[in-house]
Parts: C-alpha cells; structure tokens; sequence
C-alpha cells in the first residue's frame, strides 16, 4: 500500500463545475504539498499545508491531521485548470516530499 | 518571481554517452533535490543537499549516476553512461529550510532526457 494514496485517478468535469481531490497518507507528517502539472510542463507548488485550510482564487486546501486527509478543491472549474494535481507529504523529521500518484483532471468547455 | 533554472530543457543522447543537467536554485535557498518523473515510477526522489552537502542519495544508481553542487549557485546531475531506461523527466527543485521551519519547495521547469 502507498503510504500517500490519492482520488480519483482520473477526473473529468465541464466548466464551472467544483472539483474536489482527495488524499490519504499513512505517515506521520510535518507538512503536506499540493502541486499541479499542466501537460508536457513543470511543477508548480500550489500550497503546503500543515493544519486547517489555505485559499488561493479559486482553489482551496484542507488537511485534517487526525484523520490524516486533505483535500483539493477547485471552484467554478475552467479548461485551464486541465492538469495533474499531486499530493505530496513531508515525513517528520525529514525534507524528503513522498509523492501520490497524482490524480489527472480535463475540464471540458 | 523568483525562479530555478535547469538546462537544458530538451536533451537527446545516444546510449554510452555522458550526460550532465544542470540546476541554478533559488538564491538564498539552502536546500536542493533531483528528482525522477516517469510514467511507470512517477515522482522519485534521486539525491538532495543542504547547504551543499549532501544529505541523501539513496535513491539514485551509484554506478552510473552523480550529483553535485559545486557552489551554491549550482547543482550538477551527471549520467555516465547513459541507458535508454534513463529516459525521464528530471526535476530540480529548491526551498529554504531551517530547523523545524520550512519555507516550501519551488520546482524547476525540468530537463526532458530522451536516451535511445
């Protein structure tokens, strides 16, 4: 079993629609990382969390540490926002991210 | 914004052939990692340093694979020789970490290495 496991794989949605990415960990973690990753591009850091909720325009991030989960939202949904998010932990102790296998979203016109 | 450069960002090389990818951090970064992206594996991590010291390259082949940072401004991944099964996305990435505080990671763009 990943010690980061992430839902769901594959997500398609059409424009406006709100989109939630879920993650799991298995870990004790000092901070967890959203990322996203547009085709064929780099990695961009979305948000790194370690308690409660970030907001950034339309997406938003929730980590609950007890029932270690996070979540990624994404409001009114738009072609662009067509990537791959994914969810990645920082073990305590250490800088080293363990990455999920990344959850693929199209977001159709 | 600032930004980390790797060079260069397309690289196709014949199998036996040395190959070296380069990453400039973040300035005032103290914290470098390599990375490995493949459809199969996903995100690896192969080597990171801190303040130029090497701190952990477990996950990368010895035999053939070295990393480096020559100075603050720079940090070398060197493949010598290269196999077609090295053919990835290389990934650098920076971030500024002291004590139990962490600034976050800034990823970047990666060097695409095709090896045939």
């Amino acid at each position: 079993k990943n010690e980061v496991e992430q839902s769901p794989q594959n997500l398609t949605a059409q424009e406006g629609e709100f989109i939630t990415i879920n993650c799991s960990y298995s870990v004790g973690i000092s901070a967890l990382h959203w990322l996203q990753q547009h085709p064929g591009g780099g990695i961009v850091s979305l948000f790194m969390l370690s308690s409660g909720k970030k907001k950034h325009g339309r997406l938003i991030a929730t980590i609950n540490i007890q029932e270690k989960h996070s979540s990624l939202h994404i409001t009114a949904s738009h072609p662009r926002d067509s990537a791959v998010y994914i969810c990645a932990v920082r073990s305590y102790n250490t800088d080293k991210l363990i990455f999920g296998t990344g959850t693929r979203l199209q977001v159709f016109p | 914004d600032a930004r980390v450069t790797q060079t260069p960002r397309h690289k196709v090389t014949e199998m036996g052939q040395e190959v070296t990818m380069r990453c400039q951090p973040i300035l005032g970064h103290n914290t470098v990692f390599w990375y490995r992206q493949t459809m199969m594996q996903g995100l690896e991590l192969l080597a990171y340093f801190r303040n130029r010291a090497p701190l952990d390259d477990s996950g990368m082949p010895k035999d053939r694979f070295s990393a480096e940072m020559p100075d603050a401004t720079l940090a070398t991944l060197k493949i010598q020789p290269s196999e077609p099964r090295d053919s990835a996305v290389y990934f650098c990435a920076s971030g500024l970490v002291g004590g139990i505080t962490n600034y976050g990671y800034t990823f970047g763009s990666g060097t695409r290495l095709t090896v045939v």
